[in-house]
């Protein structure tokens, strides 16, 4: 049972463009979701989150939007730069746990086009 | 500030075989996670370790144990070793258990190929 949902493997768009990844959760206890970008032959790197109460995250060229009732996500990421293309991971967290694991999509691979 | 680093880098095993990976934490982290990233998967959540003590653990059977150290330092260790432990086994600090945040950081994670 998949809690945490990227439908997009992959994702392709030009430089200087919206790029846009989606994610949608299943589990409601989920109240800190978290995107980490990853390239080849690294550790996933922490991009940017958002706790349950809020709705929107901005840190500079990227915003994360929270939609509670579809349980959904996104990151836009405004302008799109070579240097973004990436394997992008979707987590989420139930802090009321005691351990703070994080449950994690399968990653969407953005390409972004010079 | 030195960040998460692991060690092997890349290993080969044969089935059947045991393995020990290591993971120092990033400076000031109590607290350290171990994942599991199957080829075309996301990290899958092996266990935490929080003051020496495991507080959490995924769906993984028992052959998968670990240890922390004093100095926060870990050791996953994987007995009886199969075809499909083989996996990038990513290592992830934070400070503490509790908080509004949980950024945790990863370290570069080794590759283990079983054969």
């Amino acid at each position: 049972d998949q809690q945490v949902k990227q439908n997009s493997p992959s994702l392709s768009v030009q430089e200087g463009r919206i790029s846009i990844l989606n994610c949608d959760y299943t589990n409601s206890m989920f109240d800190y979701f978290l995107w980490y970008k990853k390239y080849p032959a690294e550790g996933p790197t922490f991009l940017i989150s958002i706790s349950s109460i809020k709705d929107k995250n901005e840190d500079g060229r990227f915003t994360v939007f929270l939609n509670k009732s579809a349980k959904h996500l996104s990151l836009h990421i405004v302008p799109s730069q070579p240097g973004d293309s990436a394997v992008y991971f979707c987590a989420a967290s139930d802090s009321g746990g005691s351990n703070y694991k994080l449950t994690f999509g399968k990653g969407t691979l953005l390409t972004v086009n010079p | 500030e030195t960040g998460v680093t692991q060690s092997p880098t890349h290993l080969i095993k044969t089935r059947g075989q045991q393995v020990t990976l290591r993971c120092s934490s990033q400076s000031g982290h109590n607290t350290v996670s171990w994942y599991q990233q199957a080829l075309g998967q996301g990290p899958q959540f092996i266990f935490q370790y929080y003051r020496e003590e495991e507080n959490g653990r995924g769906n993984f059977p028992p052959r998968f144990s670990g240890l922390q150290f004093p100095n926060y330092s870990s050791e996953l260790n994987v007995n009886a070793l199969e075809l499909d432990d083989s996996a990038l086994y990513l290592c992830a600090s934070r400070p503490g258990t509790s908080g509004e945040y949980n950024e945790q950081f990863f370290g570069p994670g080794t590759r283990l190929t079983v054969l």
